[in-house]
């Protein structure tokens, strides 16, 4: 069974620094991995997906990595802003078929202070 | 486009009361899914449709049952609500595109206290 692990749980870094969060998976038979955001209260909003057999993506500020063999991910973000405080949650999906079908971590907590 | 909206925003319920929590999208989606979000357990998948008249089951199905009658809406029922089903449920939607590439969009969520 696919297990999904995010570390730290929460973060707390002054505005402007770049920062690097963290997902692991166990199995890395994987079809994507997909990062989203989440603000209290709110629903998930998809940030980047990656196929498993791209390495990275970049949408302006973000940076996500996949290294499949180590069953790793990353999320890069640069100068971050006070905007960006937010849960982030990566999931892992294992087929083709069926979105749904993804595994996904508790999410790292970020806050951006000003 | 309202995307995809949930109904009501914030519940509470008696044990062994029952309820209906409805999703619905203008996106034309084919897919929708209702998840539970759980601290220290992730989302987990509780039952996801295909298209309009089909439901098949996730990871966690007990205690609930589904159906999607119009394609543009997606129930979640509790026959019997029990305290472990006390969470945030979200719904999602999604299309595939022809490559299999897959994004799903997000409800704001539904929180549900049984007592």
């Amino acid at each position: 069974k696919q297990e999904v692990t995010q570390i730290p749980a929460a973060l707390s870094v002054p505005e402007g620094e770049n920062l690097v969060l963290n997902c692991s998976f166990t199995d890395s038979a994987i079809y994507n991995l997909q990062w989203f955001r989440q603000d209290p209260g709110k629903g998930l909003t998809s940030l980047l997906l990656i196929q498993s057999s791209q390495r990275e993506q970049t949408s302006g500020r973000l940076n996500a990595s996949l290294d499949k063999s180590s069953g790793r991910s990353t999320l890069y973000i640069a100068a971050s802003q006070p905007g960006d405080s937010a849960t982030y949650l990566c999931a892992v999906r294992r087929s083709a078929t069926n979105a749904g079908k993804s595994t996904f971590g508790d999410g790292t907590t970020l806050t951006v202070k000003p | 486009n309202a995307g995809v909206t949930q109904t009501p925003k914030f519940r509470v319920l008696k044990t062994g009361q029952s309820m209906t929590l409805l999703c619905a999208q203008d996106m034309n989606h084919e897919y929708m899914y209702w998840y539970r979000q759980d601290p220290g357990m992730g989302l987990r998948l509780i039952h996801y449709s295909v298209g309009e008249g089909t439901t098949a089951k996730g990871e966690v199905p007990d205690g609930y049952n589904v159906s999607r009658l119009k394609k543009q809406n997606f129930l979640l029922g509790l026959e019997s609500a029990a305290p472990s089903q006390t969470s945030v449920y979200f719904c999602a939607s999604s299309f595939r595109l022809a490559g299999g590439q897959e994004t799903q969009y997000f409800g704001p969520g539904t929180r549900l206290l049984v007592l």
